[in-house]
């Protein structure tokens, strides 16, 4: 299938600081890629689309000053959590669309830990 | 709104088969998936069903759709130590639109 990377797999920061988070499409472009968090043993939760060339569209509670989205290329989303507090911590997943958009594929993820 | 259940947990004996079921409630859904979630990695989609199928089969795995039930589910055959994880099934109204999740099954495959 087809494979879509994030960057890093694994990140501590301190509360305070931004991070950013890539998600990449390697084999096919996506004009759209969709960002989920997932808390321990919970489900997927959408926080937000992004758009290639305009604004992502946020979810209703997900502070979009906060986790700021940019769509920079059709291979390329990045996720920067702004100061970031320790309840940020989660697993972010993204994901994006293939072959017409039948097949979505995701990211293998990326642990944030906020201290 | 929308909204998918699954049960929590499923113990099997390995070689038997494993049937993870799911429902949903939006009658729109158009495309529903199986993805499978090893700890700390990612999502694998495993098989897509479109709304107007009742039934897909791709190796040891075959699903079933009940459009009238809102009941789709995931049966593994020949179940082996290697699908233990934690099964998620999705639903989307349109291609390329963003999944609804449900809470995601865990599949425990005993030797």
């Amino acid at each position: 299938g087809a494979v879509v990377s994030q960057h890093p797999s694994r990140v501590i920061c301190k509360s305070g600081t931004s991070v950013k988070i890539e998600c990449r499409s390697l084999d096919f472009q996506a004009t759209t890629m969709f960002w989920y968090r997932q808390f321990p043993k919970k489900s997927l939760m959408l926080m937000a689309t992004s758009n290639e060339g305009s604004k992502a569209t946020y979810e209703q509670g997900v502070e979009k000053d906060k986790f700021l989205i940019n769509h920079a290329s059709l291979t390329l989303s990045t996720l920067t959590v702004t100061s970031a507090h320790p309840e940020d911590s989660s697993f972010y997943i993204c994901s994006a669309p293939y072959v017409a958009g039948y097949e979505q594929y995701f990211g293998p993820g990326t642990r944030l830990t906020v201290t | 709104g929308e909204d998918v259940e699954q049960s929590l947990f499923l113990s099997v004996r390995e070689g038997d088969s494993s049937v993870i079921n799911c429902t949903y409630t939006d009658s729109s859904s158009t495309y529903l998936y199986w993805y499978k979630q090893e700890p700390g990695a990612g999502l694998q989609l495993l098989t897509y069903i479109f709304s107007n199928m009742d039934m897909k089969q791709d190796q040891r795995l075959t699903v079933l759709l009940n459009k009238k039930d809102k009941h789709l589910s995931l049966r593994i055959a020949d179940t082996q130590t290697g699908d233990s994880a934690i099964y998620f099934c999705a639903e989307s109204l349109n291609a390329g639109n963003m999944l609804t999740f449900g809470g995601g099954t865990r599949l425990m495959v005993k030797p």
